[in-house]
Parts: C-alpha cells; sequence; structure tokens
C-alpha cells in the first residue's frame, strides 16, 4: 500500500521569498515520487521526479526537490517564489512495477503576494 | 505541436443524462487515462488504457464507461448511474515502459481538463 500526505492546503509566501512545499509519503517498497504543478484550469504538469540515485532532484521552473527516506519525505523548495509560480502543486507515489498505481496527493496551492 | 485535446471545456447534465467526454493526444502515446478531480480530494483514476480495444477499471469506475477504438482516442461516458458526477476530469496519456525494468516512472502528459456540472 502507499499514500501521500501534503501538509498544508493553502501556502502564501512573498515574491522572492523561500518557497516550501511538504509531501510525506508511505510506501512499502522503495518509492518513485513526482511533484507535478496545475495552473488554474489546465492538466497537471510534471515539475520533477525521483526513482533512484541523486537524491536531490533538480526540475523546471527553478524547482528542487530532495527525497529523505529517513524522514519519508519529498518537500519541493524554490529559492526564490515569482508571480508566476502561483498555482496548485501536487506530490504522487509510484513503485517499480506500479504500473498504473499513482498515488496523488490532495494538493497544496501555493499564493505568491506581491 | 504535440499534445492532448480535451473538449468540451464545460459540460453540463441533466437527470438520467449520460454524456461522454472527448479526448484526444497526437503524442503517439500507447496509454491513456481518465482521473477525476475533486476540490481537495487530489486526483483518483477512473479508467485506463495500455493498448487500443483493451481498458481497465481504475478506484473509481462504477457509473462511468470508456472504448479504445483507436490510438489516439479515449472517450469517457459519464452515465446516470454515476450519482455525483460534478468534478474536473482529466485526460493523461503516457508513453508505455512495459518490458523496459522501468514501470512505474511514467510521466504523465494531461489535458486542460472538462468541468462537469449537473443541472
Amino acid at each position: 500500500a502507499q499514500s501521500v500526505t501534503q501538509l498544508g492546503s493553502h501556502v502564501s509566501v512573498s515574491e522572492g521569498a523561500l518557497v516550501l512545499l511538504r509531501c510525506n509519503y508511505s510506501s512499502s517498497v522503495p518509492p518513485y515520487l513526482f511533484w507535478y504543478v496545475q495552473y488554474p484550469n489546465q492538466g497537471l504538469q510534471l515539475l520533477l521526479k525521483y526513482t533512484t540515485g541523486a537524491t536531490l532532484v533538480k526540475g523546471i521552473n527553478g524547482f528542487e526537490a530532495e527525497f529523505k527516506k529517513s524522514e519519508t519525505s519529498f518537500h519541493l523548495t524554490k529559492p526564490s517564489a515569482h508571480m508566476s509560480d502561483a498555482a496548485e502543486y501536487f506530490c504522487a507515489v509510484s513503485h517499480s512495477g506500479g504500473y498504473q498505481k499513482v498515488t496523488f496527493g490532495t494538493g497544496t496551492k501555493l499564493q505568491v503576494i506581491p | 505541436d504535440g499534445g492532448i485535446t480535451q473538449s468540451p471545456k464545460y459540460l453540463f447534465r441533466k437527470e438520467g443524462q449520460n454524456v461522454t467526454l472527448s479526448c484526444e493526444q497526437n503524442l503517439n502515446h500507447d496509454a491513456m487515462y481518465w482521473y477525476r478531480q475533486d476540490p481537495g480530494q487530489g486526483l483518483r483514476l477512473i479508467y485506463y488504457s495500455q493498448i487500443v480495444n483493451d481498458f481497465q477499471k481504475g478506484d473509481i469506475a462504477e457509473g462511468y464507461s470508456v472504448s479504445r477504438e483507436k490510438k489516439e482516442s479515449f472517450p469517457l461516458t459519464v452515465t446516470s448511474a454515476q450519482k455525483n458526477p460534478t468534478a474536473f476530469y482529466l485526460c493523461a496519456s503516457s508513453i508505455d515502459l512495459r518490458g523496459t525494468g522501468k514501470t512505474g516512472q511514467e510521466k504523465l502528459f494531461f489535458g486542460s481538463g472538462t468541468q462537469l456540472s449537473v443541472l
């Protein structure tokens, strides 16, 4: 069984401030982890993913995430928020051989304040 | 440009009516999926298809039906048996990684969604 918990359904940051969106997962096997972004009234777009190897993963638009097995976490960060980062962010978990077994979190809406 | 096209953008369903949501992709992907998105609940898988003329139920298939007669198309019908159809519906596709040892790593490509509401 696997699950994803995203802490905070809404997060507000000032423009230029650090963005930190939290994701904790539960999986009985080594996980694959993903972050997707959804802009208003649009579909989701992959930001980054972790499969194996380097635990710090860099994605598009300056975002990165670090896989921490001991903490079962995969938090998403960006050093400096931009107005265009305002969107909803979804963490997701899968696993090897887990075809069509992607489990999505409930999402975190990021508001960027000018 | 390659991508996934969903139509219509907004759809209204009357009591007892079946409605069909369209999903077309020109990415040459073998796998296609339908997700339902409700506020605060994330995405839940309705149906998926790995190949033409074959599809599998996801976690919440009751009240829905699909077909996959062409590789490019994966329409979803919301039947009158679905008592709470109001939601945002997302179609997605991916390459098929079966046989590569990388299943589970698929990157999902999403359409822009259809908002279905009940009149």
